[in-house]
């Protein structure tokens, strides 16, 4: 199940279950998602991106979908690996000028043998 | 392709010194970005440039942080004199354009501020 951490919302699952991490994006006028993994000691990641003028768009074990109307994002994993442990971003491209990556939160997923 | 390089990995100074970092960004890529992240939070955006310009520094402390990127290629981050609330890792990223486009990352520098 999904826990707010002290530090970071936390997920944890068993390893060849799905996993789903959800984002809220703050400004209606971002028109390009990302999603980035962090693992400890490494910087960020691309894993898969998403344009407004879609709302799914799917990788190799990896989905995400974006909801415009609750301005939401998520990020699903299908049959979890212990190499997915990791801290997950989304960010948004700001629009309007100039285009400023900005990232939400994070969520540390926990993938148990 | 080779990703992009930041030196030092680690230093660890004392308040009110000086340190600078450096970053070389993936061949090709015109934008460049500096970010903050502090333990448990997401990457802050502390300065964008788009070649040798400047697109963005609205969040760089300006009294005491300072970013360059003279030939448009690498780039160094200064901070003068060091806080406390300094400690973090600065990451380095680089894209081919500003917008659409996914960031790439290099592993940062972890600053520790006694």
């Amino acid at each position: 199940g999904e826990s707010v951490g002290l530090h970071l919302p936390t997920l944890s699952v068993q390893e060849g279950d799905n996993s789903i991490i959800n984002c809220a994006y703050s400004n209606s006028a971002s028109d390009y998602f990302i999603w980035y993994k962090q693992e400890s000691g490494k910087g960020p990641q691309f894993i898969i991106d998403i344009r407004s003028n879609m709302d799914k768009r799917q990788g190799q074990r990896v989905t995400v979908l974006l909801n415009k109307t609750v301005k939401h994002l998520s990020l699903q994993i299908a049959a979890t690996q212990p190499g997915d442990s990791a801290v997950y971003f989304c960010a948004e491209n700001l629009s309007g000028g100039s285009y400023i990556p900005t990232f939400g939160r994070g969520t540390s997923l926990i993938v148990h043998p | 392709e080779a990703g992009v390089a930041q030196s030092p990995r680690y230093k660890i100074i004392e308040k009110r010194q000086s340190v600078a970092f450096w970053c070389n960004p993936i061949s090709g890529h015109a934008t460049l970005y500096w970010y903050q992240q502090i333990l448990g939070q997401g990457p802050k955006l502390l300065i964008q440039f788009q070649n040798n310009g400047v697109v963005d520094d609205s969040q760089l402390p300006k009294d005491r942080f300072s970013a360059e990127r003279l030939k448009g290629v690498d780039s160094t981050l200064k901070i003068q004199p060091a806080k406390l609330e300094d400690s973090a890792v600065y990451l380095c990223a680089s894209s081919l354009q500003t917008d659409n486009s996914p960031l790439h990352f290099g592993n940062g520098t972890r600053l520790t501020v006694t």
